[in-house]
């Protein structure tokens, strides 16, 4: 059962324009979010969280929105670079989560020139 | 600050032997959480300690399991390894832990079994 799901397991898109990460969840108790940025054989890399009190964030050219009612969340990068291509991960957690955040299976951005 | 420090970065090992994996978190953080990152399962967790104490714990069998020292570091250890451990280990650093704090990922350790 995966409580965190990332439906497009790709996406491209050219340099300069905006690119939407989409991220579903199933479990109401979620209450803090977060997106990662991977690179192959690296940890990822923290970009920006929300807390569920909050239906936006927003930090430089990254924003995510959190829709509650419909259990989604989405990370636009604007305008998009070619360095941001990588994988992108939604991650989820919860005060009954037991300390563990669940992520979604990522979504694999190329920006192109 | 130094990010999460995780060594070694890649460890090869066989079938049936033992591997120790070792994780350094940000200065002052206090919580650390093992992941295991595969192709077909993404990234799993494995589980969290705190103040020395484990608070949360994956699916994972028995064979896998970890430590945390006073200075917050801490440990993994796998026995009786298999082929299906090899993987990407992250281990994860946050303040007071994953629920209400950002977690910050180390370079991983890149076991693989033979």
């Amino acid at each position: 059962d995966q409580q965190v799901k990332q439906n497009s397991p790709s996406l491209s898109v050219q340099e300069g324009r905006i690119s939407i990460l989409n991220c579903d969840y199933t479990n109401s108790m979620f209450d803090y979010f977060l997106w990662y940025k991977k690179y192959p054989a690296e940890g990822p890399t923290f970009l920006i969280s929300i807390s569920s009190i909050k239906d936006k964030n927003e930090d430089g050219r990254f924003t995510v929105f959190l829709n509650k009612s419909a259990k989604h969340l989405s990370l636009h990068i604007v305008p998009s670079q070619p360095g941001d291509s990588a994988v992108y991960f939604c991650a989820a957690s919860g005060y009954n989560q037991g300390g563990k955040l669940i992520f979604g299976q990522g979504t694999e951005l190329s920006v192109k020139p | 600050k130094a990010g999460v420090t995780q060594t070694p970065r890649y460890l090869i090992k066989t079938r049936g032997q033992q591997v120790t994996l070792s994780c350094s978190p940000i200065s002052g953080h206090r919580s650390v959480s093992w992941y295991q990152q595969t192709p077909g399962q993404g990234l799993q967790f494995l589980f969290e300690y705190f103040s020395e104490t484990q608070r949360n714990k994956g699916n994972f069998p028995g064979r896998f399991s970890g430590r945390q020292f006073s200075n917050s570091r801490s440990e993994m250890n796998v026995s009786t390894l298999e082929l299906g451990d090899s993987a990407l280990y992250l281990c994860a650093s946050s303040s007071r832990g994953p629920s209400t704090d950002t977690q910050y990922f180390g370079p991983g350790t890149r076991l693989t079994v033979l």
